[in-house]
């Protein structure tokens, strides 16, 4: 089937706004996980969802950030008040097997 | 905590020949696995190739191989007969194998450029 999707691709917002960042897994696969990817560096672990549940949300920076799987396939992760330091490509993954995760093809976000 | 470190910001190679790409982690874990994918500039992460530690057997993948080192804690990636699409970032990365979360650890990665 389809691989991960993640919409928008682009999102440019103004500082203080409020975003959303969606992300639809492979079919099936029950775990999936958000990276940030902040410019020129490798992308670092927010949150990881086994189901509906977040089984470990210890790579969220602070409480702005917040993300929900309420029915077990699409995630969406939250941003409140944002800030210029935000700006980063925002990558999902989903994983059947808990080996290898697949990825998406990211959200560029950019707090002006 | 587990780190990754790749010291190549960018690499670069004929098209045709070999590269070897470096990869260094740091763990105290005897169990785990350890990944190469690519990103091209769609942004894409793609696995390339995937070596789990308690294989002694180096992992392959048609023109991509690993060299993995387990006691010095190295895990190079060579690709050899070079193509123009391999022209991407690199990135190794670690994962242990139990864990609450299985969450990838990334190095800062490796652009690499292929010359016609």
């Amino acid at each position: 089937g389809a691989g991960v999707s993640q919409t928008p691709s682009n999102k440019v917002t103004e500082k203080g706004k409020y975003v959303e960042l969606r992300c639809d897994p492979i079919s099936g696969h029950t775990a999936l996980y958000w990276y940030r990817q902040s410019l020129g560096q490798g992308p670092e672990f927010l949150i990881y969802f086994q189901g509906t549940g977040a089984a470990d949300d210890s790579g969220l920076p602070n409480d702005r950030f917040f993300a929900v799987r309420p029915e077990g396939s699409v995630s969406t992760l939250k941003i409140q008040r944002t800030e210029r330091g935000d700006s980063a490509v925002y990558l999902c993954a989903s994983s059947s097997d808990r080996s290898t995760q697949y990825f998406g093809p990211g959200t560029r976000l950019t707090v002006l | 905590a587990q780190t990754v470190t790749q010291s190549q910001p960018e690499m670069s190679v004929q098209e045709a020949e070999t590269v070897t790409l470096s990869c260094t982690y740091d763990t105290s874990e005897s169990d785990y696995y350890l990944f190469w994918y690519k990103q091209p500039p769609s942004r894409q992460m793609i696995l390339v190739i995937r070596q789990e530690a308690y294989k002694q057997q180096n992992a392959t993948e048609n023109r991509f191989s690993v060299n993995f080192q387990k006691a010095a804690k190295s895990f190079s990636l060579k690709i050899s007969d070079s193509q123009l699409g391999d022209a991407a970032m690199y990135f190794c990365a670690y994962r242990r194998r139990m864990d609450s979360s299985y969450k990838l650890i990334f190095g800062s990665g490796t652009r690499l450029l292929v010359r016609p």
